[in-house]
């Protein structure tokens, strides 16, 4: 498959689990993120990774870990997460060009509930 | 403060008439802007950026730094055209950080 993949595609977890979510791009792309999509609420940035470090950290819970072990995969590993943490999680990645305006390609993201 | 707001979040056009999703956006530097559609069971997915000022899908928007706004306009809407339609600011360099409005849900009844 091209593009960016997101994988699983839904997920419902308790309190106590621990899961990880995946993400993986095929385009050749430097910099991966993580984005939360809450009802009514705007698309939030969660984790920015360029070049496999991460270079951005909006303030988010450290119950969510992310990981970047190469430039074409992206993890985000949970663990004790709260019913308000249920949110469809999208992953971003796109090319480095400095000074350009970079498209991000989005995946299909992961429907997570919380129970 | 860096934002993106879209004061809308239903717009419902008959087919064939003019369009105009609002947004306007607040950053001390200089903005790079772009509007991203979602189509239903479909990805976020880029649909225009100001610097390419190109029309996409018969859409267009223009950079008004004067009113920091970026408004996307359609003179006919088209029954393909309903999507939610996402306003966003990018930040920083490289790469860079896009800040997303709320979305506006088009809706364009035949």
């Amino acid at each position: 498959e091209t593009g960016v993949t997101q994988t699983p595609r839904h997920l419902v977890m308790g309190m106590t689990n621990k899961k990880s979510l995946k993400c993986e791009q095929h385009l050749g792309h430097n910099a991966m993120y993580w984005y939360k999509q809450s009802a009514k609420k705007p698309l939030e940035l969660m984790f920015v990774y360029s070049l496999e470090e991460r270079v951005e950290n909006n303030s988010v819970p450290s119950r969510f870990s992310p990981e970047c072990p190469n430039s074409s995969h992206l993890f985000l590993h949970l663990h004790t997460l709260q019913p308000e943490d249920s949110a469809l999680y999208l992953c971003a990645s796109s090319p480095l060009i400095a000074g350009g305006a970079n498209e991000q390609f989005f995946g299909p993201g992961t429907r997570l509930t919380v129970l | 403060a860096q934002r993106v707001t879209q004061p809308e979040k239903l717009l419902s056009v008959f087919k064939g008439a003019p369009v105009e999703l609002k947004c306007n956006y607040s950053y001390s530097g200089s903005p790079e802007l772009f509007w991203y559609v979602q189509y239903s069971r479909q990805r976020l997915q880029l649909l225009l950026r100001h610097i390419s000022r190109e029309s996409i899908k018969g859409f267009t928007a223009d950079l008004n730094k004067g009113e920091t706004s970026f408004h996307l306009k359609k003179p006919f809407a088209q029954e393909e055209d309903s999507a939610m339609y996402y306003c966003a600011l990018r930040v920083g360099n490289q790469g860079g950080k896009l800040i997303f409005g709320q979305g506006t849900e088009l809706s364009v009844k035949p």
